[in-house]
């Protein structure tokens, strides 16, 4: 069956650094990845969209890229900022769905001042 | 800006009661989801709908039914609340233009005594 990792729970770095998010997946090709930002107590919300044929996706101070061939995606914070601290959740497209995802446990990212 | 809304953000409730969790949103999306999440164990789907009056099991749907009578309406129904449905629950809801990426709703956190 499909499955779907965030290797780290907690990441914890200095404001000012590049956070770097890994997600894995296995017995899968998804068409598509995508990032998303939950607060504590607050629904998650919709960061970025990677497609299958796209190697890199940049908005603002994050960028995101997708290997197929290593089926990981990797989730870049420049110059990160304490307002960056929240939990990351990979999602990726269910098998056989009409827009389905698949989510990761999530990496909690703390940014220290 | 797309607003997903859930009629509470937290609610107790005793069991073997009947709990209905509304969720609206007001983009026109063809597709809504219901999702619990809890800690460990992340994002799981229980149900969703790809349009009116239809509705599909999800990952975990044992406990629980859905309702789609409106478009921009989904409701989840907890026919006999048990202590094991106590959980954060996550509305969402995609689809305008194509579009893949989920719109989530605040949560309700309910709690089941």
């Amino acid at each position: 069956s499909q499955k779907i990792e965030q290797n780290s729970e907690a990441l914890n770095i200095q404001e000012g650094k590049t956070a770097t998010l890994t997600c894995n997946y296995t017995n899968y090709s998804p068409a598509y990845l995508q990032w998303y930002r939950q607060d504590p107590g607050r629904g998650p919300v919709f960061l970025l969209l990677i497609r299958e044929n796209e190697k890199e996706k940049r908005k603002e101070r994050l960028k995101v890229t997708f290997d197929t061939t290593l089926k990981q995606s990797l989730f870049h914070i420049t110059a990160s900022q304490p307002a960056d601290s929240a939990t990351y959740l990979c999602a990726l497209e269910k098998r056989g769905s009409q827009g389905n995802l698949i989510f990761g446990k999530g990496t909690k990212l703390s940014v220290k001042p | 800006d797309v607003k997903v809304t859930q009629s509470s953000r937290y609610l107790v409730k005793r069991t073997g009661e009947k709990v209905f969790l509304e969720c609206v949103q007001d983009m026109d999306h063809e597709n809504m989801f219901w999702y619990r999440q809890d800690p460990g164990l992340g994002l799981r789907l229980i149900y969703f709908s790809y349009d009116v009056k239809m509705k599909e099991k999800g990952d975990i749907p044992e406990g629980y039914s859905v309702s789609r009578e409106k478009k921009e309406r989904f409701s989840l129904i907890l026919e006999s609340a048990s202590t094991n449905q106590t959980s954060m629950y996550l509305c969402a809801s995609s689809g305008g233009m194509g579009g893949l990426e989920q719109y989530f709703g605040p949560g309700t956190r309910l709690t089941v005594t």
